[in-house]
């Protein structure tokens, strides 16, 4: 299996702020790599795909970059609403994993 | 707008089998595959399988031993078993959509999620 590795594991900031969160896989994954956001009792919703792609219907705040190994997701002014546990998933391989998420809180 | 619904048992006693289904309503489920995905209490996702409109599967390596999934087209419905249960197994079960293949393969419409707890 391919291990998605995800940092910080919690991360605390405030409104406005702009924040990177990190996903690194076991081997290259190319652009196969997408984001989702999770809030408490809710199913994760699609933010990102292959790497950069906007979902349709997410605000431009968010952003994606990388490939190879090594990728980020930007939220570039953080709003009461983003706070939520992000994931990372690969779909390089069809046995899919997630990253372990890292967990958004208010400063 | 495609809906995704699962529905089953919320109840499963250990060493048994846990069966649940997803609806699917709107939309087309041809083009698409149609996975499971777990998560136990307080943790993290976990990919079970997939199928495709056709038949077609893929299961994760951990679990292929006890798992199976199936698809009834014609009730627009797919359905999940996981055999020998154990506590371990306790988590929010959910249905999701995704491509199956190339480097546009998420998971872009998903159903509420069911907790189903393993416990005599």
């Amino acid at each position: 299996d391919i291990q998605m590795t995800q940092s910080p594991s919690s991360l605390s900031a405030s409104v406005g702020d702009r924040v990177t969160i990190t996903c690194r896989a076991s081997q290259s994954i190319s652009r196969y790599l997408n984001w989702y956001q999770q809030t408490p009792g809710k199913a994760p919703k699609l933010l990102i795909y292959a790497a950069s792609s906007l979902q349709s219907g997410v605000p431009s705040r968010f952003s994606g970059s990388g490939s190879g190994t090594d990728f980020t997701l930007t939220i570039s002014s953080l709003q009461p609403e983003d706070f939520a546990t992000y994931y990372c998933q690969q779909s390089h391989s069809t046995s899919y994993t997630f990253g372990q998420g890292t967990k958004l809180e208010i400063k | 707008q495609v809906q995704l619904q699962e529905s089953g048992p919320g109840l499963v006693k250990p060493s048994e089998t846990l069966s649940l289904t997803c609806t699917v309503s709107g939309g087309s489920m041809g083009s698409y595959y149609w996975s499971w995905i777990r998560q136990p209490p307080g943790k993290g996702l976990e990919w079970i399988g997939h199928i495709s409109y056709s038949g077609s599967t893929n299961y994760n390596p951990s679990l292929k031993s006890r798992v199976s999934i199936s698809v009834d087209t014609s009730k627009r419905q797919f359905s999940l078993k996981l055999s020998s249960v154990t506590a371990a197994d306790t988590a929010v079960f959910y249905c999701a959509r995704n491509p199956g293949s190339g480097v546009n393969d998420y998971f872009d419409s998903w159903g509420q999620g069911t907790l189903i707890t393993v416990s005599s």
